[in-house]
């Protein structure tokens, strides 16, 4: 299996609901990400887990909550999402932390909150 | 913050020419990266050249880095229609809680049949 796959592909959520994204691989790798992308704009840094530690947190609200169960998985919580919180996420995964491996990017999860 | 800068940010090509693609850098890397997306999905790794690189090829794919300039690019030859997408050059910055991948603005290629 050489995939990350994220659920669900799309999403409508109002602002007061509670929605969780899911993130899932069996690659073996250790190191997970999450990522923001808004329309024509690069990727950006949202949370990285290493070994299921959350290593990097890039000062995102705490409407966005991170959670890693184990080594194949990562969920991001969402809870009182605003209207400019709608955006591509994407979960990524490496072989670790370091860098000098490629990461492999999941097709993503379109968020619309409204 | 953005650690890459593309250009161009737009190229339009017809099938069978060569797309060439720029990639510049701020800080010292150990690696740079390129990644495809197309139109509203997930990124795909396209090829990883190391610092101690100055050329790599994967296919139709040619990567050049040159660490003095702090730039890279990246050449798509014989382009297909499939080749449209977003291209996306990354670095890892290396910082004591690890090491996070940041990405340029990307080159949105289209190539016409």
């Amino acid at each position: 299996d050489t995939e990350v796959t994220q659920t669900p592909k799309h999403l409508v959520m109002g602002m007061t609901n509670k929605k969780s994204l899911k993130c899932e691989q069996h690659m073996g790798h250790r190191a997970m990400y999450w990522y923001k992308q808004k329309a024509k704009k690069p990727p950006e840094l949202m949370f990285v887990y290493s070994y299921e530690k959350l290593s990097i947190n890039e000062s995102v609200p705490s409407r966005f909550s991170p959670e890693c169960p184990n080594s194949s998985l990562l969920n991001l919580h969402l809870h009182a999402l605003q209207p400019e919180d709608s955006a591509l996420y994407l979960c990524a995964s490496s072989l670790a932390q370091f860098s000098n491996y490629g990461y492999t990017f999941g097709s993503g999860t379109r968020l619309t909150v409204v | 913050s953005q650690q890459g800068e593309e250009d161009p940010q737009a190229l339009s090509i017809q099938e069978g020419e060569n797309a060439t693609m720029n990639c510049s850098y701020k800080t010292s890397i150990n690696n740079l990266q390129w990644y495809r997306q197309n139109s509203g999905r997930g990124l795909v790794h396209l090829i990883l050249i190391r610092s101690n690189e100055r050329e790599k090829h994967s296919g139709r794919l040619r990567v050049t880095l040159d660490t003095s300039k702090k730039s890279s690019s990246l050449l798509i030859t014989a382009s297909r229609a499939a080749d449209t997408a977003s291209y996306f050059c990354a670095t890892p910055l290396l910082e004591t809680s690890g090491s996070r991948l940041t990405f340029g603005e990307g080159t949105q290629l289209t190539v016409n049949p």
